[in-house]
């Protein structure tokens, strides 16, 4: 079981270009999140999705745009990239359901735009 | 709103030399209190939930204990393996679980 995997492992961009960071995973997990870390910052939400078909923001998602189109996938599109989209994103998943549940994370990619 | 600090930022420790992390929190109500390990270059890894004050979990030389203003991560022991950033995330009743709100983390060095 892989769980979750995201691609690519990293990419550099110009500013201004569009991207699409993939997320995938098997757990069938009907939750799934982007996040994007950066230094001193912490991890901060930028989309989330509770189930397929539906998509919601989270604290940061301006410039951003995400799709559910089934359980597994998890595209993030970033339209126009800009510098300050540069940094690490990690797509997660969880089951949800009970009071609270679990998240679980992929192994990360790697953005820089210049 | 609901908050997470952790402290210290980064502690160094000798092998073998047991120490605690801390992560305190201000929530609404608790629903959960999540630990996870994180090591350079990759992606946090899952180590406990926590649910009410009182409660503890132990996973090998780490133990989590919970009250109703903080969480303690106690390492007994430590080896360099050990040595990753450890990150607590609070889940509380106001939302869903999108509602997860991170610590900056401790970064922990172990020296042989």
């Amino acid at each position: 079981i892989a769980g979750i995997t995201q691609a690519p492992t990293s990419q550099i961009l110009a500013a201004g270009r569009r991207m699409t960071l993939r997320c995938t995973q098997d757990m069938r997990h009907n939750a799934m999140y982007w996040y994007r870390q950066d230094l001193g910052l912490g991890l901060r939400l930028i989309h989330y999705s509770n189930t397929a078909g539906t998509t919601g923001k989270g604290e940061v998602p301006d410039g951003y745009s995400v799709s559910r189109a089934n359980t597994d996938d998890f595209p993030l599109t970033l339209a126009s990239a800009v510098p300050s989209q540069t940094s690490v994103y990690f797509c997660a998943s969880s089951q949800r359901g009970g009071n609270t549940d679990t998240q679980y994370f992929g192994p990360g990619t790697r953005l820089t735009v210049l | 709103e609901d908050q997470v600090t952790q402290s210290p930022e980064a502690l160094r420790l000798q092998e073998g030399e047991s120490s605690s992390l801390n992560c305190s929190y201000t929530v609404s109500g608790l629903r959960g209190l999540f630990w996870y390990r994180q090591d350079p270059g990759k992606g946090p890894e899952f180590l406990f939930t926590l649910y009410s004050a009182g409660e503890e979990k132990e996973k090998e030389r780490l133990k989590a204990t919970l009250t109703k203003k903080e969480s303690f991560l106690h390492i007994t022991a430590p080896k360099p393996e050990d040595s990753a950033t450890y990150l607590c995330a609070v889940h509380g009743t106001q939302g869903g679980s999108e509602k997860l709100v991170f610590g900056k983390g401790t970064k922990l060095t172990v020296n042989p």
